[in-house]
């Protein structure tokens, strides 16, 4: 079974820490995924990563990096923690390629609360 | 930008009825499609995936149907099991030539089965 796995549950940081959500998947995906999930907003795409040192923005960058320097891991960073970015962030693996390519597989979520 | 919407947003049945959920979005030129489940404060479960290029597919007492070029799909739950109760999310993938696995997703469906 594909593993995506997210290195906290739960974090409650500090308005203007640095804050780093890690997320490692052992299937050797291509790609990654980092979302964040508000109620009444759904799911919105925060970055992504097609392949090593690969970034691209999603819907909603602002405030948020990511970095990718191995293929299995992939961190969301918030530059300056806002209250704003209290959310559950959600990571995603999945291929770029073969018969069921594209099918994304979650982690169990963090859920940040910023105070 | 391609726009998902499920329907209906909650759903209460009792145990052991068929359910049918929907799905629609507005652009046609999708990769494939992806039913998932998220339980309360959980990541999500892949349910489902079926290709652009297929009109179904079956797990269990779970169906899923594409009709691509009329933007629609549905999720049949037979005889619900109110361990079934959870959130049931619609997701799109964009044609592969623009997107690299990249999701669109509905709100969800809120699903309560009770004994």
């Amino acid at each position: 079974d594909v593993k995506v796995t997210q290195s906290s549950r739960y974090l409650v940081k500090r308005t203007g820490e640095k804050v780093f959500l890690e997320c490692v998947q052992d299937m050797d995906h291509e790609n990654m995924f980092w979302y964040r999930q508000d109620p009444g907003l759904g799911l919105r795409l925060i970055y992504f990563s097609y392949d090593v040192k690969m970034k691209e923005k999603g819907d909603i960058p602002e405030g948020y990096s990511v970095s990718r320097e191995k293929k299995e891991r992939f961190s969301l960073i918030l530059e300056s923690a806002s209250t704003n970015q209290t959310s559950m962030y959600l990571c995603a693996s999945s291929l770029n390629w073969g018969p069921s390519g594209t099918e994304a597989f979650f982690g169990q979520g963090t859920r940040l609360t910023v105070v | 930008k391609q726009e998902v919407t499920q329907i209906p947003a909650a759903l209460s049945v009792p145990e052991g009825e068929n359910l049918v959920l929907n799905c629609s979005f507005t652009d046609s030129a999708i990769y494939n499609l992806q039913w998932f489940r998220q339980d309360p404060g959980k990541g999500l479960t892949s349910l489902l995936l079926i290709q652009s290029s297929q009109r179904e597919q079956t797990s269990g007492r779970l169906n899923a149907s594409l009709d691509k070029s009329s933007g629609r799909s549905t999720l049949y739950i037979a005889a619900s099991q109110p361990g079934d109760s959870a959130t049931y999310l619609c997701a799109v993938c964009p044609d592969r030539g623009s997107t690299l696995g990249r999701l669109y997703f509905g709100r969800g469906t809120q699903l309560t089965v009770w004994p």
